[in-house]
């Protein structure tokens, strides 16, 4: 098992450019959630899912979207870029229900400039 | 809401000293504790975690025991190594409907262990 896979590892962007943060799971977990870590705030979620077709949103979601057409498959959009998004990105899964560890990706270091 | 409160760090201690970081929680109903591990350069894993009041989570020489009269689930270890520098963070889940995976985590506390 790859685990929980995210792509690209490090990216730069400009202000107003948009991109997609990839996440794949390979470990058929229904709950797929996408954390962003800030220095001094711990991890924040921003958007997560319970299921293919299913999304929801965390606590911090501005400017940010997602879709989950598969379970395997949980991509973060950002559509316009901003500097406050820069940040290190963590996707995650688990099987459902509370109190099941949550699998973490290697997470995404993001520069908006 | 729900909220966790750990310990501000940085903590930095000699190799074979005790540790403890504090934790404490806010949360309706009875939330499910966690102890996440984050070492340089790498995600989070998972350390230990205790689901009901009194249980004792444990890993690698780490303990952490869920009071709920006091709210807190406090990490400790006997003897730490300088492999255990790492970022360490608490969390908890109170969900009880969909979403109920949701994690809440602390700020974190980094953690040095001088040779």
């Amino acid at each position: 098992n790859a685990g929980v896979t995210q792509t690209p590892k490090f990216q730069v962007l400009k202000t107003g450019q948009s991109m997609t943060l990839q996440c794949a799971q390979d470990m058929n977990h229904e709950y797929m959630s996408w954390y962003r870590q800030d220095p001094g705030m711990g991890l924040r979620l921003i958007h997560y899912s319970v299921g293919a077709g299913i999304t929801d949103q965390g606590e911090v979601p501005n400017g940010y979207n997602v879709s989950r057409s598969t379970t395997e498959d949980f991509p973060l959009r950002l559509l316009s870029a901003a500097p406050s998004q820069t940040s290190v990105y963590f996707c995650a899964s688990s099987y459902g229900l509370a109190g099941n560890e949550q699998f973490f990706g290697p997470g995404t270091r993001l520069t908006v400039l | 809401g729900n909220s966790v409160t750990q310990m501000e760090g940085p903590v930095t201690l000699s190799e074979e000293a005790f540790l403890t970081i504090n934790c404490t929680y806010t949360a309706t109903g009875y939330p499910s504790l966690f102890w996440y591990v984050q070492y340089p350069g790498e995600g989070l894993q998972l350390l230990l975690k205790a689901t009901k009041a009194d249980d004792k989570g444990s890993n690698k020489g780490f303990e952490a025991t869920y009071r709920k009269e006091t709210t807190s689930f406090h990490l400790e270890k006997g003897s730490v190594q300088v492999s255990d520098s790492a970022v360490y963070f608490c969390a908890l889940q109170a969900g009880t409907q969909g979403g109920s995976e949701k994690l809440v985590f602390g700020k974190g506390t980094k953690l040095t262990v001088n040779p």
